[in-house]
């Protein structure tokens, strides 16, 4: 199983500024995805960031609001810009094994409040 | 589109009650199907798994079988425990890797 290091655990930042959240791995993945869980809500997938290429993002979530990178194939971050009070939520990054049955991989999180 | 659908909570039971949280899926395919758990400030860690029909994915006392014709993966526990407060989110996998997942159920477990 994989272990993610998800840093960091918990921040509080101000509105107008960005915050990174990084992620690594501790074996190479080809995909990574980053998830947005709103207090009390399932999880939100943002983005799947694949090494070498730009991210994928979902509906309702740009690049220039969460813009990612992935360097290489056990690195991700995750760019929170000009936050807003909205943007208080917890922030996972998770790799899932390519095959049938593998399942997700978490890192711990990032709960981020804005103020 | 592929969706979970699950019990709303909070779900309130005594210590040592049986546990039964529902869960439905639609998909298209023969999804894998997962428990996943969250406890209190923490990130999210596979409880359990099935991967075809008739599968019984079992961990830590929980059980869930994959039901294709009922389409159902609903997740038991035969007596609970304080200790197993937290919030249990079921999910399948969809085609291009990702999971998809269920709103949550919290449970709580009062001594």
């Amino acid at each position: 199983s994989a272990v993610i290091s998800q840093k960091p655990s918990r921040d509080i930042c101000q509105r107008g500024t960005s915050l990174t959240i990084q992620c690594q791995v501790d074996s190479q993945v080809t995909m990574m995805f980053w998830y947005r869980q709103q207090p009390g809500q399932s999880l939100t997938l943002i983005a799947t960031a694949n090494q070498g290429s730009e991210a994928t993002y979902e509906s309702g979530f740009v690049i220039d609001k969460f813009p990612i990178s992935r360097p290489n194939l056990t690195f991700s971050t995750l760019t929170v810009s000009n936050m807003s009070p909205e943007d208080s939520s917890i922030y996972l990054c998770s790799e899932t094994g390519q095959g049938r049955g593998t399942e997700a991989f978490f890192g711990q999180g990032t709960r981020l409040t804005v103020v | 589109g592929d969706s979970v659908t699950q019990m709303e909570g909070p779900v309130t039971l005594s210590e040592e009650a049986f546990l039964t949280i529902n869960c439905t899926y639609t998909a298209t395919g023969y999804p894998s199907l997962f428990w996943y758990v969250q406890y209190p400030g923490e990130g999210l860690q596979l409880l359990l798994k099935a991967t075809k029909a008739d599968d019984k994915g079992s961990n830590k006392g929980f059980e869930a079988t994959y039901r294709k014709e009922t389409t159902s993966f609903h997740l038991e526990k035969g007596s609970v425990q304080v200790s197993d407060s937290a919030v249990y989110f079921c999910a399948l996998s969809a085609p291009n890797y990702q999971l998809i997942w269920g709103a949550g159920t919290k449970l709580i477990i009062k001594p």
